[in-house]
């Protein structure tokens, strides 16, 4: 079973342009998470999605970033424009969706995002 | 509300030698609790995972950590390093019940010394 994918791996972008990430989370998944590490520092939740909804965008930093997940599966991660504090590693992790204890998640290998 | 707090950003061992991470963490609910690895050029991945059954918990790689709700504590062990144990590693919890995020540790990378 494939496991959660994000493309691309690495992105070099100038301030001001506009990225987007791609996460497609294990097949049969309904929880898809957002997370960002901004170098040093920890890893820090973004946004959750259950299906194609929005549970949970509390740790989205500001409106240059838009979160989707049109029809459930792939999500897709929007930033416009970018800033130079933008620049880290993007992790998607994707869990079952029972919300209990074996609702392990399960990352993906992270999307480096340099902004200069 | 919850956090974790990871001692020591770095962790040097020599191979062979004893492996302890610690990690000490505040919930306000039960929580379950997990440590990630992170090889380098990888993704996270799960190491183990405590979900309020046995408290000493078993993981991958010889691995184990052991739930301390008096000392509020998740310490990772392992009785002999090897160098390919060398990686960066996360503390995590995640509150019990329903979809919650996990807040993770701000990380312990750990050099093991041939």
């Amino acid at each position: 079973e494939a496991g959660v994918t994000q493309f691309p791996s690495h992105s070099v972008i100038e301030k001001g342009q506009t990225v987007t990430l791609r996460c497609d989370p294990i097949s049969g998944h309904d929880n898809l998470y957002w997370y960002r590490r901004v170098m040093g520092k920890e890893i820090k939740f973004l946004l959750h999605f259950v299906k194609e909804s929005k549970q949970d965008e509390s740790g989205m930093p500001n409106n240059r970033f838009l979160a989707e997940r049109t029809g459930g599966t792939y999500s897709t991660l929007k930033v416009q424009p970018a800033e130079l504090e933008d620049s880290g590693v993007y992790f998607c992790a994707s869990s079952p969706g029972t919300g209990g204890a074996t609702d392990t998640q399960y990352f993906g290998p992270g999307t480096r995002l340099t902004v200069l | 509300a919850q956090s974790v707090t990871q001692l020591g950003s770095h962790v040097s061992v020599s191979e062979g030698a004893l492996v302890l991470l610690r990690c000490n963490y505040s919930s306000s609910v039960p929580p379950y609790l997990f440590w990630y690895v992170q090889y380098p050029n990888q993704g996270l991945q799960l190491l183990l995972k405590y979900t309020s059954a046995a408290t000493l918990v078993k993981g991958i790689n010889g691995f184990e950590a052991e739930f301390k709700k008096s000392e509020t504590s998740f310490h990772l062990t392992k009785p002999s390093a090897h160098m390919s144990d060398a990686a960066e590693y996360f503390c995590a919890v995640r509150s019990s019940g329903g979809y919650q995020k996990v807040t993770f540790g701000t990380g312990t990378k750990l050099q093991v010394i041939p």
